[in-house]
């Protein structure tokens, strides 16, 4: 079965701009959680969308933010990018998003802000 | 989400048995266990996971103590693939997509 997929792998943008990244679970798949991996900070948790809803969230700024659509793909975006949003941004799909079973990552979308 | 505590690195030659610990002292009774692994330049990838008792697959072996304080993942005979950060977490019921990940476990292979 496809595996989950995410788009772009890379991107460059400016200082101040925004960015949308996708991702698309495995079919079947109501819940996406989303991830940041910086060297200095390691994998920290975004967020989590189940069924359209945001379930869960982690500790970063507004700036931040996500949305699911009724197909389960979700997309996430920063604006007002800094360059510490420098990072690799990981999206994460399972079932139902319990317990932390059945887990599938995506290879991620590097971002790189100058 | 229990606190994990893992070695920084581990070292192993090609073929031999590698044993990666755990420690997860404040782990809830319901919390799973899980593994997972990263490859340079890739998502994690799920290894295995267990509740009480020990666990095989086709990649590994878990071993969890009967106080449920501690784990080993068993790579039975590491191979270069087997190159990777290995990350121990625990999640429970109210977790809702969280995954906490520690800094992991550098595991170098050598030929």
């Amino acid at each position: 079965k496809a595996g989950v997929t995410q788009t772009p792998r890379y991107l460059i943008k400016t200082r101040g701009q925004q960015v949308t990244l996708s991702c698309s679970p495995i079919s079947g798949h109501r819940s996406v959680s989303w991830y940041q991996q910086t060297p200095g900070q390691g994998l920290q948790f975004l967020f989590e969308y189940f069924s359209e809803t945001q379930r869960n969230k982690g500790n970063f700024p507004g700036r931040f933010s996500g949305r699911q659509f009724s197909n389960s793909r979700s997309e996430m975006n920063v604006s007002t990018l800094e360059l510490g949003d420098s990072a690799l941004y990981l999206c994460a799909s399972s079932l139902e998003g319990d317990r932390g079973l059945g887990y599938t990552f995506g290879s991620g979308t590097r971002l790189t802000v100058v | 989400d229990a606190k994990t505590t893992q070695p920084n690195s581990m070292e192993s030659n090609e073929e031999e048995p590698v044993h990666l610990p755990c420690n997860h002292s404040t782990i809830s009774g319901t919390d799973y266990i899980h593994w997972y692994r990263q490859l340079p330049s890739q998502g994690p990838e799920y290894v295995i996971h267990g509740l009480t008792s020990n666990v095989n697959n086709r990649m590994a072996s878990l071993a969890i103590a009967e106080d449920r304080k501690s784990s080993t993942l068993i790579l039975h005979r590491a191979t270069l693939r087997d190159a990777a950060v290995y990350y121990c977490i625990t999640a429970g019921g109210t977790s809702y997509g969280k995954l906490t990940f520690g800094q992991g476990t550098i595991l170098t292979v050598h030929p």
